[in-house]
């Protein structure tokens, strides 16, 4: 079964800390990875999208690395702040057969920085 | 430029009866899918489009339907509604005829069945 977990459920920080969030999948046939912050009522917000050939995505203060055959990977958000409090969600595109990948959500890990 | 539009914004049903969710993508984009989202169960993926054909559908009952429009809207209908079918149902878009782009979501529609 073609799962995606992220661990852990919540962390809390103070204010300016580096840290990292975690996702593992179960099967390495994946076409990409992505990255999401979730605000409380509203959508989600693409942060990073790593495709299975990279290693590596950066943007800004955000780093993702991926690694297929170990199933896992990691978000690492630099200097954090309080507008950093969020849900930050992995989402896995396994194959699903034909030349199509359907799309994978873990739960998400709820980080909250304290200031 | 536009970003993902989801209509209405909160919708109150009984059981029993069935509804029907909008979604107009981001100008230019032929994909949209569509996502259920619970406290218990997270986010869990119900079907995707593309140019007016089903790509992809995930593990809900058949009383789960979409459909996409020439002009790359959506809808999705629920009929027979059930109290479990309470959720945030998220719809996204992305540019593209392949996976490689990020996808953009809407805000969500939030559906109560009493």
């Amino acid at each position: 079964k073609q799962e995606v977990t992220q661990i852990p459920a919540a962390l809390s920080v103070p204010e300016g800390e580096n840290l990292v969030l975690n996702c593992s999948f179960t099967d390495s046939a994946i076409y990409n990875l992505q990255w999401f912050r979730q605000d409380p009522g509203k959508g989600l917000t693409s942060l990073l999208l790593i495709q299975s050939s990279q290693r590596e995505q950066t943007s800004g203060r955000l780093n993702a690395s991926l690694d297929k055959s170990s199933g896992r990977s990691t978000l690492y958000i630099a200097a954090s702040q309080p507008g950093d409090s969020a849900t930050y969600l992995c989402a896995v595109r396994f194959y699903s057969g034909g030349s199509n990948y359907k799309l994978t959500f873990g739960k998400g890990t709820l980080l909250t920085v304290n200031p | 430029k536009a970003g993902v539009t989801q209509t209405p914004r909160y919708l109150i049903k009984t059981r029993g009866q069935q509804v029907t969710l909008s979604c107009s993508p981001i100008s230019g984009h032929r994909s949209v899918s569509w996502y259920q989202q619970t406290p218990g169960q997270g986010l869990q993926f119900l079907f995707e489009y593309f140019s007016e054909t089903q790509r992809n559908k995930g593990n809900f009952p058949g009383r789960f339907s979409g459909r996409q429009f020439s002009n790359s809207r959506s809808e999705m209908n629920v009929s027979t509604l059930e109290l479990g079918d309470s959720a945030l149902y998220l719809c996204a878009s992305s540019g593209g005829d392949s996976y490689n782009s990020p996808l953009h979501f809407g805000n969500g529609t939030r559906l109560t069945v009493t």
